[in-house]
């Protein structure tokens, strides 16, 4: 069965500062994507950024970037020039568009993250 | 487009009593999870739906139903709710493309005393 592990539960930050979050997965397969997802207060849950696996260009969204080492089977995300409204729960998730696993996500315990003004 | 919407967004149950949470798409989505989320867990599948007719387990099924008569609609039943089954319930719905990106309910909190 496929894994993803976050392995920090709470990070912080100052305003305008850059964080990485990190996430490992463990999977036999070659094709699947990627996702961050971000759960403000507010409890929606809020696609942040995505990687195709057979893409070796990391993923870009403005101040959210990836670092995908598929060999290492990592997964960190950036967030650059951090600002308030970035504070929120992270979830790393696994997925593929094949399989008996199309349709569902696999998703990591979560990064708490906070950001000091 | 609403997306998707689940009702009730809150709900107190005592040990015993049954309910349905109900779960809507309007984007024609093949296929619809229902996901757990509890502190320090993550968000862990319960049931899914690959199509109308169609359901299967995922990680943690023991407690509820599913039911897919419809396209646009993935009832969640506690037949008994447990202490334990005290949590945020998230409804999700894909296309089955994009890697599975999932397009989700804004969830609903569940306790059951």
């Amino acid at each position: 069965a496929q894994t993803v592990t976050q392995s920090q539960p709470e990070m912080s930050v100052q305003e305008a500062e850059t964080v990485t979050l990190s996430c490992t997965y463990d999977t036999s397969e070659s094709d699947y994507y990627l996702f961050w997802y971000k759960q403000p207060p507010s409890r929606q849950m809020i696609l942040v950024i995505r990687q195709e696996a057979y893409k070796q260009q990391n993923a870009t969204e403005n101040r959210f970037s990836v670092n995908f080492q598929k060999a290492a089977k990592s997964f960190s995300l950036k967030i650059s020039d951090s600002q308030l409204g970035d504070a929120a729960m992270y979830f790393c998730a696994y997925g593929r568009d094949r399989g008996s696993t199309l349709g569902r996500l696999y998703f990591g315990r979560g990064t708490q993250l906070t950001v000091w003004p | 487009n609403a997306g998707v919407t689940q009702t009730p967004k809150f709900q107190v149950l005592k040990t015993g009593q049954s309910m349905t949470l109900q779960c809507a798409q309007d984007m024609n989505h093949e296929y619809m999870s229902w996901y757990r989320q509890d502190p320090g867990m993550g968000l862990r599948l319960i049931h899914y739906s690959v199509g109308a007719g169609i359901t299967d387990q995922g990680e943690v099924p023991n407690g509820y139903n599913v039911s897919r008569s419809t396209t646009e609609d993935f009832p969640l039943r506690l037949l008994s709710a447990a202490p334990s089954q005290t949590s945020v319930y998230f409804c999700a719905s894909s296309s089955g493309l994009a890697g599975g990106k999932q397009y989700f309910g804004p969830g609903t909190r569940l306790t059951v005393t």
